[in-house]
């Protein structure tokens, strides 16, 4: 069945430090991933993507990083920043039902001044 | 902004009442979606639009109603809601066959 899950609820790391949040896939037919950022009080904020076809994209401060063997997904923040406290999502698109994304529980992550 | 438009942001509606939530984007997207985010729970998939057809109703109670007239625009119809209703309610949009979302800021639902 379709799942997508995250390993840890809450995150917590000291300003100026990197962070890495992970996430789990189940479905084999998963060929598009995605991490949202969500503030309070705000929508779900795309950050990064990532196709099936790559094991790593980079972005500005942000790496997302694809193990397909294990079925792993994770996002690295590097120099966390006090605007990085969010919810993390990720998201998957499955080949299978190609017009929806299915999102994990989510990690929150908190920076220590 | 992010090109999708949320009213109301915040409703108070008692289980009586009938209220609608709306949605309009205009970033030439055409397929809509909405989610129900609760505390501590994935984001639920209520109901997908592509080209203004309904091609999902995840298994949503009746009391909620979608209307899609058109491309940029997305209605929640609310009638005789529950206390467990209470949520924020995200609308998506993205062009059919693309890949990433992009969501309203919400409607906070508070049924008293």
């Amino acid at each position: 069945g379709e799942s997508v899950g995250l390993h840890l609820p809450t995150l917590s790391v000291q300003e100026g430090d990197n962070s890495i949040i992970n996430c789990a896939y189940s479905n084999s037919a998963s060929d598009y991933f995605i991490w949202y950022k969500q503030e309070s009080g705000k929508g779900p904020q795309f950050i990064i993507d990532i196709r099936s076809n790559m094991d790593k994209r980079q972005g500005q401060r942000v790496t997302v990083l694809l193990n397909k063997t294990v079925k792993h997904l994770s996002l690295q923040i590097a120099a966390t920043q006090p605007g990085d406290s969010a919810v993390y999502f990720c998201a998957e698109n499955s080949r299978d039902s190609s017009y929806k994304l299915i999102f994990g529980s989510g990690t929150r992550l908190l920076v220590r001044p | 902004e992010t090109g999708v438009t949320q009213t109301p942001r915040h409703l108070v509606m008692g289980m009586t009442n009938k209220k609608s939530l709306k949605c309009e984007q205009h970033l030439g997207h055409n397929a809509m979606y909405w989610y129900k985010q609760s505390a501590k729970k994935p984001l639920e998939l209520m109901f997908v639009y592509s080209l203004e057809e309904r091609v999902e109703n995840n298994s949503v109670p009746s009391r909620f109603s979608p209307e899609c007239p058109n491309s940029s625009h997305l209605f929640l119809h609310l009638h005789t809601l529950q206390p467990e209703d209470s949520a924020l309610y995200l609308c998506a949009s993205r062009m059919q066959g693309g890949y990433g979302y992009t969501f309203g800021s919400g409607t906070r639902l508070t049924v008293v």
